[in-house]
């Protein structure tokens, strides 16, 4: 099976952009799609990017999802940033038997 | 609108077994996956695995094969994960997950978790 790495953390002032990266440690991270969520303290996740780049209705579009093959990486980046975007953010994946893959989550602080 | 509304918590001792309910409503019940995911205190998501409420059929991560059992009571629209001889590393709130019945779907509702605490 395969791994995602994240970074443990990462911070920015408030209106500026953040990217958080996702490596897949084996296989290609085009061969399947990846999800991003979003968890604030004590709350259950909740969808801001699915099948890579897609939106949920309601999520606004300053968050936006791409892949990269060549780092073999997946992000999230998250512009005019506010301060209700502080939170955990998980990248999320699957394998060839539909088994469900976390990377270890990026805690975003926003100051 | 779509609920899931999970089971209040548990405290259980070292070996013992945990049945955690997820019931669904505001949608058909048979027409998504049920996933469950887990998430230790100040840790990450972890999947468990995930039942096809239609067909009965699981898939489970290799990691809990043997100690997880997930089913589901179609006449009262209900998901279970029950795991057996807990440990104190089992302590986690577990989250059922709603995805839809192809590969890799991502979950659009989540329930509001049960803490499960292991312990003597």
């Amino acid at each position: 099976n395969f791994m995602l790495t994240q970074p443990h953390s990462v911070s920015e002032s408030p209106g500026k952009t953040v990217t958080i990266s996702c490596t897949r440690s084996s296989g290609s991270i085009a061969s399947n799609y990846v999800q991003w969520y979003q968890q604030r303290p004590g709350s259950s996740p909740t969808t801001v990017i699915y099948e890579d780049n897609q939106r949920p209705s309601g999520v606004p579009d300053r968050f936006s999802g791409s892949i990269d093959s060549s780092s073999n990486s997946a992000s999230l980046t998250i512009s005019g940033l506010k301060t209700e975007d502080e939170a955990d953010y998980y990248c999320q994946s699957y394998d060839s038997s539909n088994h469900r893959v976390f990377g270890g989550g990026t805690k975003l602080t926003v100051l | 609108q779509v609920q899931l509304v999970q089971s209040g918590a548990e405290v259980k001792k070292p070996g013992a077994s945990v049945k955690v309910s997820c019931k669904a409503s505001g949608y058909t019940f048979t027409g998504y996956y049920m996933h469950w995911v887990r998430q230790a205190p100040g840790q990450g998501l972890e999947w468990m695995g995930w039942i096809n409420p239609n067909s009965g059929g699981t898939n489970y991560a290799q990691k809990f094969q043997g100690r997880v059992t997930m089913t589901r009571d179609t006449s009262i629209s209900t998901a279970y994960m029950e795991l057996s001889r807990l440990r104190s590393d089992d302590t986690a709130v577990y989250y059922c997950a709603r995805s839809r019945r192809y590969s890799g779907s991502y979950y659009d509702y989540w329930g509001q978790g049960t803490l499960v605490t292991v312990s003597s």
